[in-house]
């Protein structure tokens, strides 16, 4: 029962660069999220999705792009990465909606930008 | 104002004590509320979740929502130093039910 897995679990990169944070997850949950994670602004949605092709806004879109062409698999790029994106990503899933459900997150990635 | 707001704490409280941690939303239209728990370094998990006004137990802990005065709080009995972690509220906006707003969490600390 692998879950929800996130990849790399750590990553350096270097100003300008453009980096992928994988999401995959084994349960068929409808819905994925995207979400950083930083000192004194606690947990920001970046990025969600209701099901495969359809994706909306979070919080804090600003420098990130999305995609989901597959139900498992929503991964997250930062076309030029830059030293505020500096931060804990969490990816997280959920069968429905938030008003109703569990969202059941991954173990994250921590990526920092030199 | 952030939409969903905490004391970052620490709250220090001694073993076998309640543990009270409390949450305050902007959003009326807020309409699902949840408690999640995250250990330093790990991911967060749900403890529960709250929709109706009063009370809802689950073992040690018990959720409060009072819609009124747009407050949540979570009470952790015969609180355990196993209990110490950050503690995230969260609340659906009223403007879209599909996503979470978190607050900063409230550090909570358990000693022996």
């Amino acid at each position: 029962d692998a879950g929800i897995t996130q990849s790399p679990r750590y990553k350096i990169t270097e100003t300008g660069r453009q980096v992928t944070l994988m999401c995959h997850q084994t349960w068929s949950h409808s819905y994925m999220f995207w979400y950083r994670q930083d000192l004194g602004h606690g947990l920001r949605l970046i990025y969600y999705s209701a099901a495969a092709d359809i994706t909306d806004k979070g919080e804090v879109p600003d420098g990130y792009v999305v995609s989901r062409s597959k139900t498992e698999n929503f991964p997250l790029t930062l076309e030029s990465a830059t030293r505020s994106q500096t931060s804990v990503y969490f990816c997280a899933s959920s069968t429905s909606g938030a008003r109703t459900d569990t969202q059941y997150f991954g173990p994250g990635t921590r990526l920092t930008v030199l | 104002q952030k939409e969903v707001e905490q004391n970052s704490g620490p709250l220090s409280v001694p073993e076998g004590a309640i543990a009270s941690l409390n949450c305050t939303y902007s959003d009326r239209g807020s309409q699902s509320f949840f408690w999640y728990r995250q250990y330093s370094g790990k991911s967060p998990e749900l403890i529960m979740f709250i929709y109706s006004n009063g009370d809802k137990e689950d073992g040690r802990f018990t959720a409060q929502l009072n819609k009124a005065s747009q407050y949540v709080s979570l009470l952790i009995r015969d609180s355990q130093p196993s209990d110490s972690a950050t503690y995230l509220c969260a609340a659906t906006p009223g403007y879209n039910t599909d996503k979470l707003i978190f607050g900063t969490g409230t550090r909570l600390q358990v000693f022996p």
